[in-house]
């Protein structure tokens, strides 16, 4: 159990266009998720947390208006990269917390996004 | 100083080797202790979690925690080629809900 989904899995697209990445939840209900950002060779940079059916929490300098996160169900997230540019190319990851004994994130697989 | 310390490596081990992976922290608040393995160009994967002092085994893994010294530790016994992976530890506040926060990640490479 607890199987996060991404989609897509890899996208490019041209500078100045949107993308979006779903995150779901597949197999429990997540009320929480979480959207990172990971350079090539670092950690995972927390960038947002997003509570069923309220406004995401974004963290210090990331931009809410740039990266405009959904969580309409307690299965599905999205983040939609607005008027996208070179340097948010990156490795984008979305993970569900699941509770319980141990509350727990369990992470999708990723997202690759080249801005062409 | 940031709260969690991780030596990124890369650390290059030959198989069988047993491999210690390390994280050390500043936050006394932190009373949660994971362990992430991901491979290149996927998510994470929770290998092991742990919230008190002391070892917790798991197969070929055993999850290490000295809170007076905070200090964690992963080690991997008879390693394999397929252990080759970024190791990430991941800590959390007991108050904090489901918030993490990540060493950089240990890269290891388990040559055959």
């Amino acid at each position: 159990g607890a199987v996060v989904s991404q989609h897509p899995s890899w996208v490019i697209c041209k500078s100045g266009t949107s993308v979006k990445i779903e995150c779901r939840s597949l197999d429990f209900q997540a009320t929480t998720m979480f959207w990172y950002r990971q350079f090539p060779k670092q950690s995972l940079m927390l960038m947002a947390t997003s509570n069923e059916g309220s406004k995401a929490t974004y963290e210090q300098g990331v931009e809410k208006d740039k990266f405009l996160i959904n969580h309409a169900s307690l299965t599905l997230s999205t983040l939609t990269v607005t008027s996208a540019h070179p340097e948010d190319s990156s490795f984008y990851i979305c993970s569900a917390g699941r509770q319980g004994a141990f509350s727990e994130q369990y992470f999708g697989p990723g997202t690759r996004l080249t801005v062409t | 100083q940031k709260e969690v310390e991780q030596d990124p490596g890369p650390l290059s081990v030959p198989e069988g080797a047993i491999v210690s992976l390390n994280c050390t922290y500043s936050n006394s608040a932190f009373q949660y202790f994971m362990w992430y393995r991901q491979y290149s160009r996927k998510g994470p994967e929770l290998l092991m979690y742990t919230y008190s002092s002391g070892n917790k085994e798991d197969g070929r893994f055993t999850a290490q925690v000295d809170k007076s010294s905070k200090y964690i530790s992963l080690f991997i016994r008879d390693s394999q080629p397929s252990d080759s992976a970024t190791y990430l530890c991941a800590l959390r506040a007991g108050n904090s809900g489901y918030a993490l926060n990540f060493g950089k990640g240990t890269s290891l490479l388990v040559t055959p």
